[in-house]
């Protein structure tokens, strides 16, 4: 059964570095999107994607946060300059449509440690 | 940012009985709900659905029933089994063009008692 995956599972790394989170989506879905969730909270959205062109973001996304689809089975999330509250973990999904019935499929997530 | 609410945290069933689930939304421009089941240190799984124009929908043990005047659902298990126990996600989205976020609850840990 097709699935989502993302790379790699866990990533640390030192506050103000950069990280690129890696996620390969189901292949024939067309809607991409990352949430994330902080240690004890909900998960929140952050960004979906679609036509190559980012369709909607959250609050959280600010110009730190960017995302990318280099090729046709790739998609990323960067943080250029990591911050201590940015420790989370990040779930890439996918989904093959938009409207009732769109199903998001996710990835089984980063953890990210900002030290 | 409240729009949706599981306000149970936890839930013990013994194995075979029903599991009842609840959530609670504030936003009437919801018009699709999702159920998530999520294991620790994986991604969460899609369970089960439901649009606003049904007030039920049924797929194996888990079945869904939506009350939009009462702005809940609810999530049956029946019977339940101990791989059941994990955490589950209600979540909502509004379907209009260009808005297809999920909206998630804060979870419920269900543990079936075998």
């Amino acid at each position: 059964e097709p699935e989502v995956t993302q790379t790699p599972s866990h990533q640390v790394t030192q506050m103000g570095q950069e990280v690129i989170l890696r996620c390969v989506p189901i292949s024939n879905h067309l809607y991409f999107y990352w949430y994330r969730q902080i240690l004890g909270q909900k998960v929140e959205f952050l960004v979906s994607f679609y036509n190559n062109e980012i369709s909607e973001k959250s609050e959280i996304f600010d110009d730190q946060f960017s995302v990318e689809r280099p090729d046709g089975s790739n998609f990323t999330l960067k943080i250029r300059s990591t911050k201590l509250e940015d420790s989370a973990m990040y779930f890439c999904a996918s989904s093959r449509r938009q409207g009732v019935d769109n199903e998001q499929f996710f990835g089984p997530g980063t953890r990210l440690t900002v030290l | 940012d409240q729009q949706v609410k599981q306000n149970s945290p936890s839930l013990s069933v013994q194995e075979g009985r029903i599991s009842i689930l609840n959530c609670d939304y504030t936003n009437s421009m919801f018009d699709y709900f999702l159920w998530y089941k999520k294991y620790p240190a994986e991604g969460p799984t899609f369970l089960i659905s439901i649009s606003s124009i049904k007030d039920k929908n049924e797929d194996g043990r888990f079945t869904v029933f939506l009350n939009k005047s009462a702005k809940h659902l609810s999530l049956h298990i029946v019977p339940s089994q101990p791989g059941d126990s994990a955490v589950y996600f209600c979540a909502a989205s509004a379907s209009d063009f260009g808005n297809e976020k999920l909206t998630f609850g804060t979870g419920t840990r269900l543990t079936i008692i075998p």
